[in-house]
């Protein structure tokens, strides 16, 4: 079975500074999606950064890049020079052919962006 | 290009009544899921419709049914409502190519159903 997890339930961090949001994964799959989302207080759930399996570069886009360690099955946010509207819940999610394509998400990660 | 858009925002009812949720993806997307998120369970999958078909399913009960249109639209319905299915409901929409692990959800803002 596919599992995601995410053990950091809250964290804070000073604006300007960078933080990383811990994600490991659990598949037997070769071929997969590794994703985060952001999800601010409003509750809609914004896309940030996708991952492949097979991708030899951590994705960047923006403020954010994913460092992606397949040997060891982690998928970590990195947020660069954090902003008070980083303030959010922020989701990992893993897409594969192990339960037929469905999306799974961690339980995610609270963020605090201090002033 | 119009994200995704759901209605109604907010919503009350009480026990035992039924609700129906829409959900209108992206222009052009063929996939539409639906989540339900709540502070214990976290977010849950409850099912997946791809041209008219219910492609996946989660693990709720009968009482959580969906469908889904020839413009993509989708609706779900929840009938006898319990007090524990106060939740955000969440619709996102994807290309879907079929079988793509890359294929990415976008979210609209969320339906939050209260039931009293």
């Amino acid at each position: 079975a596919q599992k995601i997890t995410q053990t950091q339930p809250g964290m804070f961090v000073q604006e300007k500074e960078a933080v990383t949001l811990d994600c490991t994964y659990d598949t037997s799959d070769q071929s997969y999606g590794l994703f985060w989302y952001k999800q601010p207080s409003s509750g809609e759930m914004i896309f940030l950064i996708y991952q492949g399996s097979y991708d030899e570069q951590n994705a960047t886009e923006g403020r954010y890049s994913l460092n992606f360690q397949k040997a060891r099955k982690s998928a970590n946010l990195v947020i660069s020079a954090s902003q008070l509207g980083d303030s959010a819940m922020y989701f990992c999610a893993m897409r594969g052919v192990t339960g037929g394509f469905k999306t799974i998400f961690g339980a995610g990660t609270r963020l605090f962006v201090k002033a | 290009k119009a994200g995704v858009t759901q209605t109604p925002r907010y919503l009350i009812k009480t026990r035992g009544q039924q609700v129906t949720l829409s959900c209108s993806p992206i222009s052009g997307h063929r996939s539409v899921s639906w989540y339900q998120q709540t502070p214990g369970q976290g977010l849950q999958f409850l099912f997946e419709y791809f041209s008219e078909t219910q492609r996946n399913k989660g693990n709720f009960p009968g009482r959580f049914s969906g469908r889904q249109f020839s413009n993509s639209r989708s609706e779900m319905n929840v009938s006898t409502l319990e007090l524990g299915d106060s939740a955000l409901y969440l619709c996102a929409s994807s290309l879907s190519r079929g079988g793509d692990y890359t294929d990415t959800q976008y979210f609209g803002p969320g339906t939050r159903l209260t039931v009293l």
